[in-house]
């Protein structure tokens, strides 16, 4: 089973500050890595899926890279909504088991 | 609009069952994989388990192979989630998400119901 670690645990930041969140997998991933965005009360929602792709809607601050068993959620500029916390999540190739990180927090400093 | 809602939470003692539903629209449903995902409370959320497009695959995590049991209905566009023998730690909110196109590929949860609260008590 690939198991995600993301960090920092809690980022604190003020608005317009860029944000950089890591998810590093204990083996070698496939493209299939997403980032979600969780507040309080709401469901999770897809930010980027395939390592790099802005999902539907989803601002230009936000953008998504890496590689292998390192990934990295970037938001350019922090605007007050973006309060949250993160999630990123991998699919194994066979059988297309899901797995999550433990999720980071991003809070106002 | 894709919306997802689900329902059939509710408190129940441990080793009791409950049968949830997550009625999907706005989408052709015999297209998409779904999947259930959890969030025990105040926790990160964990993926319980994935039905294919038509049915014929299921799998499960770890923590609930053997006790739950997913499945759709296509001609209802509704997919649900039998649990069995529950315990305590699997009180959370359990969420439907449309997973992705039946010849796309792809690992993605594009759209999430509200959830639905179960609690093992």
């Amino acid at each position: 089973e690939i198991v995600l670690t993301q960090s920092p645990a809690t980022l604190s930041l003020s608005p317009g500050e860029r944000a950089t969140l890591s998810c590093r997998a204990s083996q070698r991933v496939s493209s299939y890595l997403a980032w979600y965005q969780q507040k309080p009360g709401q469901a999770p929602r897809l930010l980027i899926y395939d390592i790099s792709n802005r999902a539907t809607g989803i601002p230009a601050r936000f953008s998504g890279s890496g590689s292998e068993t390192d990934f990295t959620l970037t938001i350019s500029s922090l605007e007050p909504e973006d309060f949250a916390v993160y999630y990123c999540q991998q699919r194994s190739n066979w059988p297309p088991l899901l797995t999550f990180g433990g999720g980071t927090k991003v809070e106002i400093k | 609009q894709v919306q997802l809602v689900e329902s059939g939470g509710g408190v129940v003692q441990p080793g009791g069952s409950l049968r949830l539903s997550c009625e999907a629209s706005g989408f052709t449903f015999t297209s998409y994989h779904m999947h259930w995902v959890r969030q025990a409370p105040g926790k990160g959320l964990e993926w319980v388990a994935v039905a294919w497009y038509d049915g014929s695959n299921k799998y499960y995590a770890d923590s609930v192979e053997g006790r739950f049991t997913v499945s759709r209905d296509n001609s209802k566009n509704t997919l649900y989630l039998e649990m069995n023998s529950l315990r305590d730690v699997d009180t959370a909110v359990y969420y439907c998400a449309r997973g992705w196109e039946k010849t796309a590929g792809g690992g993605k949860l594009d759209y999430w119901g509200q959830g639905t609260l179960v609690t093992v008590s």
